[in-house]
């Protein structure tokens, strides 16, 4: 059965700093792995994936992922924090065995303080 | 290309009640899923549709709710006499049938208070 964890409730970090949200998962086969953003009162919006190949995912927003496949991970990451990426974060797994299920994080809520 | 619209966008039923969501996937996609959230919470998985087809309801209760993806038209997530813990945000997503590497799009959501 496929799982995602996302350890951290919540991540504070200053404006121009570096930005890690943190996501491991477990899945029977080989993993499709996504990123999601949540504004307030909205849906989701789709950051970034890993389905195969270089292990550095760059995405929309300067977002960048890093699969690593023996610690079974997918951090979200970004250089430099803005304001305006505090949000609510959920990264998603699905498998390779044939299906299209979804399964998605408890979510991380990053604020970025000014 | 629009993108997966729901609606309606904020619903309001009284205990009993019976609550219609839709959803109305992005063109040319064919899969339909549903998520609830809760207040403070994640998403929950509920039903993964293809045209006329359930293919996953592992996530919805065993009891008042139900979801089709007609031939035509949107797909319906439908709860029957609903309750006070039924409120929450529904998420309608939809992707292509290009494979499972294709992100899903998420609509708006409908959220549903339950008086």
């Amino acid at each position: 059965a496929q799982s995602v964890a996302q350890p951290e409730d919540q991540v504070n970090v200053a404006e121009g700093n570096p930005l890690t949200v943190k996501c491991t998962y477990s899945v029977s086969g080989n993993p499709y792995l996504f990123w999601y953003v949540q504004y307030p009162n909205r849906g989701l919006q789709f950051l970034l994936k890993y389905i195969t190949g270089d292990n550095l995912v760059k995405g929309s927003y300067g977002f960048e992922a890093e699969f690593n496949k023996s610690q079974t991970s997918f951090h979200l990451k970004k250089p430099s924090a803005l304001v305006s990426d505090s949000a609510l974060y959920f990264c998603a797994v699905r498998d390779d065995t044939g299906g299209f299920k979804t399964i998605f994080g408890a979510g991380t809520r990053l604020f970025v303080k000014a | 290309n629009a993108g997966v619209m729901q609606n309606p966008r904020h619903l309001v039923r009284r205990r009993g009640q019976e609550a219609r969501l839709r959803c109305s996937p992005m063109k040319g996609h064919s899969h339909v899923y549903w998520y609830r959230q809760l207040p403070e919470e994640g998403l929950k998985f509920m039903v993964y549709l293809q045209k006329e087809n359930i293919i996953d309801e592992s996530g919805m209760p065993k009891e008042r709710f139900s979801a089709e993806f007609p031939k035509e038209g949107p797909s319906i997530l439908r709860i029957q006499q609903v309750v006070r813990g039924d409120s929450a945000a529904y998420f309608c997503a939809s992707s292509p049938p290009t494979g499972p590497m294709a992100e899903a799009f998420f609509g708006q959501g409908t959220r549903l208070t339950v008086v």
